[in-house]
């Protein structure tokens, strides 16, 4: 079946440096990739759509310049997370989008706690 | 826009009882997609049920159950003899056809606690 991994699974860092997270599909390629940010008790909100080879599409209110991704492959997104502060602690999911499947089929990464001190 | 509406925030049953989670949504799209996940403390999406817009019908799978309404825009979710193991965060989502990138929106979720 499809799965798509996330690395790293959590992570810790100082306030102020940056945190990469990649997103892989393991068994397919996806067209595009869509990155989630999930506060605790809270749902998962959309942050950006990314697709391959071009830039993302971010969703209202979210920091283009803070939360960098990069689509470089078919199997491969990035999410980095620049000059990290304590509020930007909270749980990253990744999704993927199969290419050439029916639309709507989409299937999520285990997800990445970031933990900023 | 679209959105999806829970308006369940938490549900606590006894274990074997049946419970039903609520699921509201609202599009513009005559081509849709619902979905229900559950969310474990792993905090693992696990997915349950895709449905579109063209087959309103109701699904029963093993202890689960939908009821797809267009009438009402509600996907209803049941769990009959509920079981300690169930207890999770369950989100329903929504995916447009016309939106384009193929966004899915989720709901607040509602959390369910089973009671043994």
């Amino acid at each position: 079946g499809a799965v798509v991994s996330q690395h790293p699974s959590w992570v810790i860092c100082k306030s102020g440096t940056s945190v990469k997270i990649e997103c892989r599909s393991l068994d397919f390629q996806a067209t595009t990739m869509f990155w989630y940010r999930q506060f605790p008790k809270q749902s998962l909100m959309l942050m950006a759509t990314s697709n391959e080879g071009s830039k993302a599409t971010y969703e209202q209110g979210v920091e283009k310049d803070k939360f960098l991704i990069n689509h470089a492959s078919l199997t491969l997104s990035t999410l980095t997370v620049t000059s990290a502060h304590p509020e930007d602690s909270s749980f990253y999911i990744c999704s993927a989008r199969v290419k050439g499947g029916s639309y709507n089929e989409q299937f999520f990464g285990p997800g990445t706690r970031l933990t900023v001190l | 826009a679209q959105k999806v509406t829970q308006a369940q925030t938490e549900i606590s049953v006894v274990e074997k009882e049946d419970v039903t989670l609520d699921c509201v949504y609202e599009t513009r799209d005559t081509t849709y997609y619902l979905f229900w996940y559950k969310q474990p403390p792993s905090g693992e999406l696990v997915f349950l049920i895709r449905r579109n817009s063209f087959d309103e019908q109701n699904e029963i799978s093993g202890r689960y159950s939908w009821n797809f309404q267009k009438s009402t825009s509600s996907f209803n979710f049941t769990i009959t003899a509920s079981q300690v193991v169930d207890s999770a965060v369950y989100f329903c989502a929504l995916s447009e056809a016309r939106t384009g990138g193929f966004k899915t929106i989720f709901g607040a979720g509602t959390r369910l606690f089973v009671k043994a």
